[in-house]
């Protein structure tokens, strides 16, 4: 029962550098999220997505771009990555009248 | 501007003692709560949740307590273990406004600390 999986869990990339973080569930969810904490600011939505094709900008958009092209896939892509993305990134998914459930979270480093 | 307010950073009790952790929300939209608990280097897990319908909601020694006109909840735990010690968050989001029922709106936690 694999649940909510990312990869990579811990990555370091230099300035500009592009990457796609990773996302899969196998619960069938029709709801899943990208969220990122920071240190003392609890979880900040980035995007989400209602249903394959569907995607939108959550609370802090700027720099990343999602996909869901499948129920169970919602990858995250960094375009140009900048220090104020160093973070760490959670993927959760859940159905109508469920709990979330995360993902273990990728701790991301731009240096 | 923050829907869902954690105003404890962190709160440290004896193990054996009630843990009572407070949460507010701005958004009368609001109609269904979550509490997560979350260790060092793991994603966030459901611990327990309450519908608007419901006043409280208990399960085991965790129990959820919802004030809708102060726009307030809590989360009790009795008795507190040590094992209890992580960063709690409070979520929130609309199940039956049509609205935004898709979204989970986080606040930004209470690190507690159950002291042996």
């Amino acid at each position: 029962n694999a649940g909510v999986t990312q990869t990579p869990k811990f990555r370091i990339l230099k300035i500009g550098q592009s990457m796609t973080l990773q996302c899969t569930q196998d619960m069938n969810h029709n709801y899943m999220y990208w969220y990122r904490q920071d240190p003392g600011m609890g979880l900040k939505l980035i995007y989400y997505s209602v249903g394959a094709g569907i995607t939108d900008k959550g609370e802090v958009p700027n720099g990343y771009n999602v996909s869901r092209s499948t129920t169970e896939d919602f990858p995250l892509r960094l375009e140009l990555a900048a220090p104020s993305q160093t973070s760490v990134y959670f993927c959760a998914s859940r159905d109508r009248v469920t709990e979330a459930f995360f993902g273990q979270g990728t701790r991301l480093t731009v240096v | 501007d923050q829907q869902v307010k954690q105003n404890s950073p962190s709160l440290s009790v004896q193990e054996g003692r009630i843990s009572i952790l407070n949460c507010d929300y701005t958004n009368s939209m609001f109609d269904y709560f979550l509490w997560y608990k979350k260790y060092p280097a793991e994603g966030p897990t459901f611990l327990i949740s309450i519908s608007s319908i419901k006043d409280k909601n208990e399960d085991g020694r965790f129990t959820v307590f919802l004030n809708k006109s102060a726009k307030h909840l809590s989360l009790h735990i009795v008795p507190s273990q040590p094992g209890d010690s992580a960063v709690y968050f409070c979520a929130a989001t609309t199940l039956n406004s049509g609205g935004s029922n898709y979204k989970l709106t986080f606040g930004k936690g209470t690190l507690l600390t159950v002291n042996p």
